[in-house]
């Protein structure tokens, strides 16, 4: 069982490039969302879905897009790279928002810097 | 505006002591999560916490969740180098309806040194 799988793990790109950060989970979960982690900030909440076609903003959503076409897969597009997108990104799902006890299994992480 | 407080952010100690780290907030939560982080993963679920004054054991780690479900602990009896990690709280509220969001700690960094 796989969970959670983020690729690449690594990326460089130069300011203005465009990429794609994939997430993939093979445990039919729902919900599935993508945060940031840098340092002194935490973990923030760039969009999250609820489901296959429906998507919506988090915390910090500006500059980065999102599509949810299945179940499985959630990828995050940067469209125009900027150096303050220098991050990890997470990817998480849980079989559902609505519940308030349901836990986010997280992706390894995409270590991304942007020159 | 952090709704959610971890203390301390940093913390080192000798292996065999014990430890407390600390999940504070000034609004109330439906639960509380903790999860570890270990260096180049993603965060890994603990335990979550539902009932104010709930306690619950994972071998040597006890969590406990405040009366008021306003804040949570952590505590570490005789730690190991293999509790090393980042740990975060996390918190949900609801949002509306049945839907719940969830706010993450900055997170108390462990080393735990042999």
């Amino acid at each position: 069982n796989a969970g959670v799988t983020q690729t690449p793990k690594f990326q460089v790109l130069k300011t203005g490039q465009s990429m794609t950060l994939q997430c993939a989970q093979d445990m039919n979960h729902e919900y599935m969302s993508w945060y940031r982690q840098d340092p002194g900030m935490g973990l923030r909440l760039i969009h999250y879905s609820v489901g296959a076609g429906i998507t919506d903003q988090g915390e910090v959503p500006n500059g980065y897009n999102v599509s949810r076409s299945t179940t499985e897969d959630f990828p995050l597009r940067l469209l125009s790279a900027a150096p303050s997108q220098t991050s990890v990104y997470f990817c998480a799902s849980s079989y559902a928002e609505s519940s308030y006890n349901s836990p986010l299994h997280f992706g390894n992480g995409t270590r991304l810097t942007v020159t | 505006t952090q709704l959610l407080e971890q203390s301390p952010q940093f913390l080192s100690i000798q292996e065999g002591e014990n430890l407390t780290v600390y999940c504070n907030s000034s609004s109330v939560f439906s639960s509380l999560q903790w999860y570890r982080q270990e260096p180049g993963e993603g965060p890994v679920l603990l335990v979550t916490v539902v009932t104010g004054g709930e306690v619950k054991k994972l071998k040597r780690l006890t969590f406990q969740f405040g009366d008021a479900r306003k804040d949570s602990s952590l505590h570490i009896t005789a730690a190991q180098p293999g509790d090393t990690g980042l740990y975060l709280c996390a918190g949900a509220k609801n949002s509306g309806g049945s839907n719940y969001k969830l706010t993450f700690g900055k997170g108390t960094l462990l080393t735990v040194n042999p």
